[in-house]
C-alpha cells in the first residue's frame, strides 16, 4: 500500500502479559524501523530491518522484545512480560531503498497501556 | 553520543506571522537534518530535509537553515495559519539513508487566529 499500516491502534495489557504489534511498510520500501514514543515526545529507536534481515538493533531491550520482518508477512513487534514502564505508543516507519531513501514513512502507531 | 535538542516546548504566535523554530545539535555535524509535523494521535510527517552542505532550503511556506558554525537548524514557517499548530520534530540521521533517526523533544506550536 501507499501508507505504513500499524495494528491494532490500541493494546491493553495487564503487567507479565505478552503484545504484539504489526506493521506493513509501504509496498516496495526495503527498511522498516520501529520506534518507541513516550512522555513528551521522547522518540527512543528500537530496531531496523533491511528486507527480513535485521539492519540495527541497538535500541532493543533484548531480554524481553523481539521483532521479525518475515516475507509475504506484516512485520511484528513482540513483548514478552510486559511491564508498566513499556507503555507508550510504537511507531513503525519505511523506507526505500533508493530515491529519497533518507525519508522515513511512518504509520499512525500502536498504543500499548499496561496496567 | 549524538543528541538533538530542541529548547522550546511550545511557541504561540499570532496567524500570519513567522513561527521560528530552533534545533541544535551535538557533537559532529550529522550528514543530514530533517524536519518532521506530528499531529495529536498521529505519526510524524515529513516536510523537510536539509544536507551539511547545504544553508538553505525552502519548500512553499517552509525554510529550514543549517548552520554547521553554530551547529544549529532554523526552521521556519512563513505567514502562519491556524492548520501549522502541531508538534514539529527535528531529527538527525547517519551516513546513510539507512540509518535510525535521532529525534529531538518537538516543539509545539499554536498558531492562534
Amino acid at each position: 500500500g501507499e501508507e505504513v499500516a500499524q495494528t491494532p491502534k490500541h493494546l491493553v495489557r495487564g503487567e507479565g502479559q505478552k503484545a504484539k504489534l504489526y506493521c506493513a511498510p509501504i509496498k516496495g520500501h526495503s527498511y522498516v524501523f520501529w520506534y518507541q514514543q513516550v512522555l513528551k515526545n521522547e522518540f527512543k529507536f528500537l530496531i531496523s530491518f533491511q528486507n527480513e534481515n535485521v539492519f540495527d538493533e541497538t535500541g532493543m531491550p533484548k531480554e524481553r522484545f523481539s521483532a521479525k520482518c518475515l516475507p509475504n508477512s506484516p512485520c511484528s513487534l513482540e513483548i514478552q512480560a510486559t511491564k508498566l514502564e513499556d507503555s507508550a505508543v510504537y511507531f513503525c516507519a519505511s523506507s526505500p531503498i533508493d530515491g529519497d531513501q533518507e525519508t522515513q514513512y511512518f504509520g499512525p502507531g500502536t498504543r500499548l497501556l499496561v496496567l | 553520543s549524538q543528541k538533538i535538542e530542541q529548547n522550546s516546548e511550545a511557541l504561540n504566535i499570532q496567524e500570519g506571522k513567522t513561527a521560528t523554530l530552533t534545533c541544535n545539535y551535538t557533537n559532529y555535524s550529522p550528514a543530514y537534518l530533517q524536519w518532521y509535523r506530528q499531529d495529536p494521535g498521529r505519526g510524524p510527517v515529513f516536510l523537510l530535509l536539509i544536507r551539511e552542505n547545504e544553508k538553505e532550503k525552502r519548500k512553499e511556506r517552509l525554510k529550514v537553515t543549517f548552520d554547521t558554525t553554530l551547529k544549529q537548524s532554523l526552521f521556519h514557517i512563513t505567514a502562519s495559519q491556524p492548520a501549522d499548530s502541531a508538534t514539529y520534530l527535528c531529527a538527525r540521521g547517519g551516513g546513510t539513508g539507512r540509518r535510525a533517526l535521532t529525534f529531538g523533544s518537538g516543539t509545539r506550536l499554536q498558531v492562534q487566529p
